[in-house]
């Protein structure tokens, strides 16, 4: 049982380039978020997908799309990488919505 | 927006005193939720007190809520060096199609 995992650890991209985080729970979990965080602040949400087959917009989604795969996978696309999109990104999955909420171990990610 | 914002932003204590963490919030909830963060990793439920409790306990944790005064405070009893990390609480606000709205956290250091 490995919870949530994410994929990949580390990444350096350039400005203009794109790329998927991946994002896999095996807790048979409904609901998966994806977060950033940035220093020194707490986590802010970008997409969830409440359940399998539906995907809303969190509090700063604008530069990224996701696509709930199946009710294992929720991963995270940046098209055109912009500095402003160097974070850690937290995917995190629960059983229901707005429960406690179960975090993978991040992507470092900065953008040059 | 962060709906909850945590003080002390940083506290230093010596192994074996207690910790409180405050954390205030700006509309009606549900309920409100603390987890820790250690250094480089994801964060890690702790505890869930719904709108409807007043205390909460958990191990050496205490969770206190006063809907009144839109506050809450984790206790952290007998402090050790591995309870050193981050601490943020979360709140779920009503209305907000229930998505956790995460503070920008205290930062626990427990000296040996």
């Amino acid at each position: 049982n490995a919870g949530v995992t994410q994929t990949p650890k580390f990444q350096v991209l350039k400005t203009g380039q794109s790329m998927t985080l991946q994002c896999a729970q095996d807790m048979n979990h409904n609901s998966m978020y994806w977060y950033r965080q940035d220093p020194g602040m707490g986590l802010r949400l970008i997409y969830y997908s409440a359940s399998e087959g539906t995907t809303d917009k969190g509090e700063v989604p604008n530069g990224y799309n996701v696509s709930r795969l199946n009710k294992r996978e929720f991963s995270l696309r940046l098209e055109s990488a912009a500095p402003s999109q160097t974070s850690v990104y937290f995917c995190a999955s629960s059983l229901g919505q707005v429960e406690t909420q179960y975090f993978g171990p991040g992507t470092r990610l900065l953008v040059l | 927006s962060q709906q909850g914002e945590e003080d002390p932003q940083a506290l230093s204590i010596q192994e074996g005193e207690n910790a409180t963490m405050n954390c205030s919030y700006k509309t009606s909830i549900n309920n409100l939720q603390w987890y820790r963060q250690n250094s480089g990793r994801g964060l890690v439920h702790l505890i869930l007190i719904r709108s409807n409790e007043r205390e909460k306990h958990s191990g050496r944790l205490r969770v206190t809520l006063d809907t009144s005064k839109k506050s809450s405070s984790l206790l952290i009893t007998a402090s050790r060096a591995a309870d050193t990390a981050s601490y943020f609480c979360a709140t779920d606000k009503i209305g907000s199609a229930r998505q956790l709205t995460f503070g920008s956290g205290t930062q626990l250091t427990v000296l040996p």
